[in-house]
């Protein structure tokens, strides 16, 4: 049973520049989030997604957005990268709703660097 | 507000035990979690409690919630040297429906052989 599966682990950017990364939620699980973990801090809520909507946001600026699609897989997206948004991305995957058991797995996160 | 304090460094001999300690605010949090973090690497989930437990123990690992103080503590039976990594607190907020979660700073723990 494979867990969180995130893509790429590490990428390369410059200022300006946008990313797109990519996670695919634990088998059974239907809702996923995002949280950023920059260096020496612990991660930071982005945002969740769940039923392909985006239910609940953290204090993140409008250049960060996401989707979630059919088969409960979830894209981030990132515009405009200013050099702080260097960090690890953790992609997060839970049953949502009433199946919900607080069981929260977490993948081994995408590394970002802006240059 | 929301707010998870957690001390920065632990030290332990291999086979004593550690004892991790964490605050959190949210009275109302559904959840609290612990995860490792090894260098370089993702969140490990360790072990998590419902708040209308106040112990969890799972083979080396127990779990103790005190609601009144806010305090959650992570204990380790004969700390291995693998056993070394962050080990950071969280606590879920909003409700657990949505796991959004709440993280403290880490704490490093060091096992000396």
């Amino acid at each position: 049973d494979a867990g969180v599966t995130q893509s790429p682990t590490h990428l390369i950017k410059t200022r300006g520049q946008q990313v797109t990364l990519r996670c695919s939620p634990k088998s059974g699980h239907d809702t996923v989030s995002w949280y950023q973990q920059a260096l020496g801090q612990g991660p930071q809520f982005i945002f969740q997604y769940y039923e392909e909507e985006e239910r609940q946001r953290g204090n993140f600026p409008d250049r960060f957005s996401g989707h979630q699609f059919p088969n409960y897989s979830s894209e981030l997206n990132v515009n405009a990268l200013l050099l702080g948004d260097s960090a690890l991305y953790l992609c997060a995957s839970t049953r949502g709703g009433e199946l919900n058991t607080g069981e929260l797995f977490f993948g081994e996160g995408s590394r970002l660097t802006v240059l | 507000g929301e707010d998870v304090e957690q001390s920065l460094f632990l030290s332990v001999r291999e086979g004593d035990s550690s004892v991790i300690n964490c605050t959190y605010t949210d009275s109302s949090s559904t959840y609290l979690y612990w995860y490792k973090q090894e260098p370089g690497a993702g969140l490990q989930l360790l072990t998590y409690i419902f708040s209308n437990m106040d112990m969890k123990q799972d083979q080396r690992l127990t779990v103790l919630l005190n609601k009144k103080d806010k305090h959650l503590s992570l204990r380790i039976a004969d700390t291995q040297t693998g056993d070394s990594a962050i080990y950071f607190c969280a606590e879920s907020f909003d409700g657990g429906a949505t796991n959004k979660l709440i993280f403290g700073t880490g704490t490093l723990l060091a096992v000396q052989p």
